[in-house]
């Protein structure tokens, strides 16, 4: 079965510092990774996705993430991170061996992240 | 061009009563997916359509929840009798293709009183 852990639910990072924003994932064959993130009361944006190809994937807003397939793990990172970046960030997973018609994707909890001045 | 719509943005209704919510896709996606976000959690799904294929309601928690999409575009999501733990926000996304990303809509967010 398809799966995504997020193990932490709350990053505290000063502002100008590096961030992660961990995800593990679990999936039967090879998986498409996506990242999104939540502001305030509003919907969830796109920021970044691997199907293939170079593991590190570029995003909107200056985030990268890296796939590792040997850790089944797909972490957003950020190299500066700005008070902007405070929302609650998800990672999701399709596995793309699964058969039949299911194109929905397995989200994580979430991860809020509260970046300090 | 215009996202993801959903309508309303917020229902209050009593416990018993039918609500309806929905939801006008990106022109041209052929995927479309309603999710629940409760409080604190994660997203739910709930429901997936894709083209003209049978849906995928495997994510429906109960059969008081039921959806339709017409002509391949807009969706409503109907939730019967409602109860107060179905309370929260409901999201409407769409995709070009399956397994493709999603975007979003806002969310109607729904309390049962």
């Amino acid at each position: 079965a398809q799966s995504v852990a997020q193990p932490e639910d709350q990053v505290n990072v000063a502002e100008g510092n590096p961030l992660t924003v961990k995800c593990t994932y679990s999936v039967s064959g090879n998986p498409y990774l996506f990242w999104y993130v939540q502001y305030p009361n509003r919907g969830l944006q796109f920021l970044l996705k691997y199907i293939t190809g170079d593991n590190l994937v570029k995003g909107s807003y200056g985030f990268e993430a890296e796939f590792n397939k040997s850790q089944t793990s797909f972490h957003l990172k950020k190299p500066s991170a700005l008070v902007s970046d405070s929302a609650l960030y998800f990672c999701a997973v399709r596995d793309m061996n699964y058969g039949g018609s299911q194109g929905n994707l397995i989200f994580g909890k979430g991860t809020k992240l509260s970046v300090k001045p | 061009g215009a996202g993801v719509s959903q309508s309303p943005s917020n229902k209050v209704t009593e416990k018993g009563k039918d609500v309806e919510l929905r939801c006008d896709p990106i022109s041209g996606h052929t995927a479309l997916y309603w999710y629940r976000q409760s409080l604190g959690q994660g997203l739910e799904f709930l429901i997936y359509f894709q083209g003209n294929s049978a849906p995928d309601k495997s994510g429906l928690p109960s059969d008081r929840f039921s959806a339709e999409r017409t002509g391949g575009s807009v969706s409503t999501l109907t939730i019967q009798r409602t109860q107060q733990e179905d309370s929260a926000v409901y999201l409407c996304a769409s995709s070009l293709r399956p397994g493709d990303e999603q975007y979003f809509g806002p969310g109607t967010r729904l309390t049962v009183t």
